[in-house]
């Protein structure tokens, strides 16, 4: 069974930084591509940003670039959300999501339960 | 970008059949994927490429396309489907997926 465990979210002040971690198990973690996926609170999903499967190619969306880095650790089963420069607007429950394909097919076929990060001062 | 847009809201009674919609430019020329996401709870990928079913998700769930419209469609509707559903796509403009803003539907 796939399990994906975020973890690292919380509170923080505008302008701060945080970094969010994904526990995965139950696949071969180095065989798919992986993704970050945020939803504010009451609102629909946003796609944060995607990293292939050997970590050496990595998108994001526009509202996070230069700001947020997707990174891996495949002998640790782990993703990476490292956040910086954070504001109001990144408020949300941001949910580790597993890839249908390695090359990043953009179909998220397991999600983790979600850790919310509320950026206020 | 590529725009997606869901109805906020839908209702339907047990057993009948619930439609939910999701509007985009030509969006017949898409895959659509949808997912369910019930209250408190993680999304769940219901429908991928538009029409498949991945394993473990009743064949009550169905997806199409035409025109500028794709729908998930829920036949024999139970109380257990009532949640979020959210429809996405990928934008090849922006190159990344984009997501409607979800409809909620409630089982009455």
């Amino acid at each position: 069974e796939v399990q994906l465990l975020e973890s690292g979210g919380g509170l923080v002040q505008p302008g701060g930084s945080q970094r969010l971690s994904c526990a995965a198990s139950g696949f071969a973690f180095n065989n798919f591509a992986m993704a970050w996926v945020r939803q504010p609170p009451g609102k629909g999903l946003e796609w944060v940003s995607t990293i292939r499967r050997r970590g050496t190619t990595t998108y994001y969306a526009d509202s996070v670039r230069g700001r947020f880095t997707i990174s891996r650790d495949n002998s640790k089963n782990t993703l990476f959300l490292q956040m910086t420069d954070l504001r109001a607007e990144d408020t949300a429950v941001y949910y580790c999501a597993k890839d249908l394909g390695g090359g990043g097919s953009l179909i998220f076929d397991s999600w983790g339960q979600g850790a919310l990060v509320t950026v206020s001062s | 970008s590529y725009v997606l847009t869901q109805p906020p809201s839908v209702s339907v009674a047990p057993g009948q059949t619930a439609r939910i919609t999701c509007g985009g430019t030509n969006i017949e020329t898409k895959s659509v994927h949808w997912y369910q996401q019930r209250p408190g709870q993680a999304p769940l990928l219901v429908i991928y490429y538009t029409r498949d079913r991945p394993s473990g998700i009743p064949d009550r769930f169905s997806g199409s396309t035409s025109g500028n419209t794709a729908a998930l469609t829920i036949s024999r509707v139970e109380a257990g489907d009532e949640a979020a559903y959210h429809c996405q796509v990928w934008d090849s403009s922006g190159d990344h997926p984009v997501f409607g803003g979800g409809t909620k539907l409630t089982v009455l």
